[in-house]
């Protein structure tokens, strides 16, 4: 079946380097992509998206990149800090649905 | 700010209860979810509503059913709670078929 998920379950990284976590989706049809992160006893909140007519999308300190070719999608966190320390969560939209597919997560550490 | 209220952040119910989670959204949106989050499976969509009295089914519905008598207000019902239906359930509203989902909370489950 169509599935989004990720390449690491954890990640740990250094406060101040860049963190880049990765995803991988395998529905072609899927036109619009979600980063969402989600914080201890919180519910997913909303970090930066992207449609497939664009490849990259820039927000405040995080940048999403999309390959359609490779069907990837990642996520880049300039000058990490104990801030963004949370799960994040993949997620593809789309085909004419309202259903939003989420990958399984990956867990950001930052070590101070 | 945009507001998805979940009226329980914990519950604990015993096998063959009958479980009512309710959800309530302050932003007019059209739309309605109710997700489960268990570790390692990202969020799975167990129904959603697009309209007041309207609803369709998820990818795991079984065991569950939902109401939406008004716009605002979308409830998850469990007839018979089962161990297997110990989690965390996560309800979200948006306001257009694709876009960013608004996320509650969270309410924790655990069925003994």
């Amino acid at each position: 079946g169509e599935s989004v998920g990720l390449h690491l379950p954890t990640l740990s990284v250094q406060e101040g380097d860049n963190s880049i976590i990765n995803c991988a989706y395998s529905n072609s049809a899927s036109d619009y992509f979600i980063w969402y992160k989600q914080e201890s006893g919180k519910g997913p909140q909303f970090i930066i998206d992207i449609r497939s007519n664009m490849d990259k999308r820039q927000g405040q300190r995080v940048t999403v990149l999309l390959n359609k070719t490779v069907k990837h999608l990642s996520l880049q966190i300039a000058a990490t800090q104990p801030g963004d320390s949370a799960v994040y969560f993949c997620a593809e939209n789309g085909a004419g649905g309202f259903k939003t597919i989420f990958g399984a997560g990956t867990r950001l550490f930052v070590k101070a | 700010d945009v507001k998805v209220t979940q009226s329980s952040r914990y519950l604990v119910k015993r096998t063959g209860e009958k479980v009512f989670l309710e959800c309530v959204q302050d932003m007019d949106h059209e739309n309605m979810f109710w997700y489960r989050q268990d570790p390692g499976l990202g969020l799975r969509l167990i129904y959603f509503s697009y309209d007041v009295k309207m609803k369709e089914k998820g990818d795991i519905p079984e065991g569950y059913s939902v109401s939406r008598e008004k716009k605002e207000r979308f409830s998850l019902i469990l007839e018979s709670a089962s161990t297997n239906q110990t989690s965390m359930y996560l309800c979200a509203s948006n306001p257009s078929e694709t876009g960013e989902l608004f996320f509650g909370e969270g309410s924790r489950l655990t069925v003994l």
